[in-house]
């Protein structure tokens, strides 16, 4: 079993709708949810983490983990073209040494039609 | 702040070459820096963790005598394909953290494509 897993998409929606994107880890020690918006031939830049359960919100977008079902979301309210990218989950684990690592779902990428 | 770069965005090469890139923080000294390399249509693998001055630790899977990866200092790490072939042809991101820190800063990627 991955330990981050995200439908790919494509996910199309109209412009003004609310977007729901989702993931789901395997291990329950994990802490650290971080959500990344990569445009196409661009590094990912990271738009949220969140750390244990319940809800975060920055402006348009709300990150959300149920701990209980392992289970990780990122809303994005009155969606925009410019919001048309790929988002990726992540979890963070602590490595050793000072050091974090990230292991990211596969993505999903959305359109949004004007 | 927290700005990453890499050298070069996007190189093509002949099978059987070697190519090198550099990536730098540019505003920020970078005690650790990973590489990813993303696939089309898949997510980022990490490929291996280096820390300045210490020799890199590779993921399960990745040949460390065919990406050859050197972090001589706290600005500037380099991923070294050697003897490329057409599979080695992908995305390849750098990210860099501070001590202690887990944020992670990406670089732009360089597309490598081996002909």
């Amino acid at each position: 079993q991955k330990e981050v897993e995200q439908d790919p998409g494509p996910l199309s929606v109209p412009e003004g709708a609310i977007v729901s994107l989702n993931c789901t880890y395997s291990n329950s020690a994990f802490q650290y949810f971080m959500w990344y918006r990569q445009y196409s031939r661009k590094g990912p830049e990271l738009l949220m983490y969140t750390y244990s359960s319940g809800n975060k919100e920055d402006g348009r977008f709300t990150a959300q983990v149920d701990k209980s079902s392992k289970y990780i979301s990122l809303f994005i309210r009155d969606s925009q073209p410019s919001d048309s990218a790929t988002y990726l989950c992540a979890i963070l684990k602590y490595s050793g040494a000072g050091s974090y690592q990230l292991t990211f779902g596969k993505g999903t990428k959305l359109s949004v039609i004007p | 702040g927290a700005v990453v770069s890499q050298h070069p965005s996007w190189v093509i090469c002949k099978s059987g070459t070697s190519v090198k890139i550099e990536c730098r923080s540019l505003d920020f000294q970078a005690t650790t820096m990973f590489w990813y390399r993303q696939f089309p249509k898949q997510s980022l693998m990490l490929m291996a963790t280096s820390n300045e001055g210490s020799k890199a630790t590779y993921e399960q899977g990745v040949e460390k005598d065919k990406f050859l990866i050197n972090h001589a200092s706290l600005t500037l790490s380099t991923l070294t394909v050697t003897s490329a072939h057409p599979e080695d042809s992908s995305f390849y991101i750098c990210s860099a953290s501070t001590r202690s820190s887990y944020e992670q800063y990406f670089g732009p990627g360089t597309r490598l494509t081996v002909t």
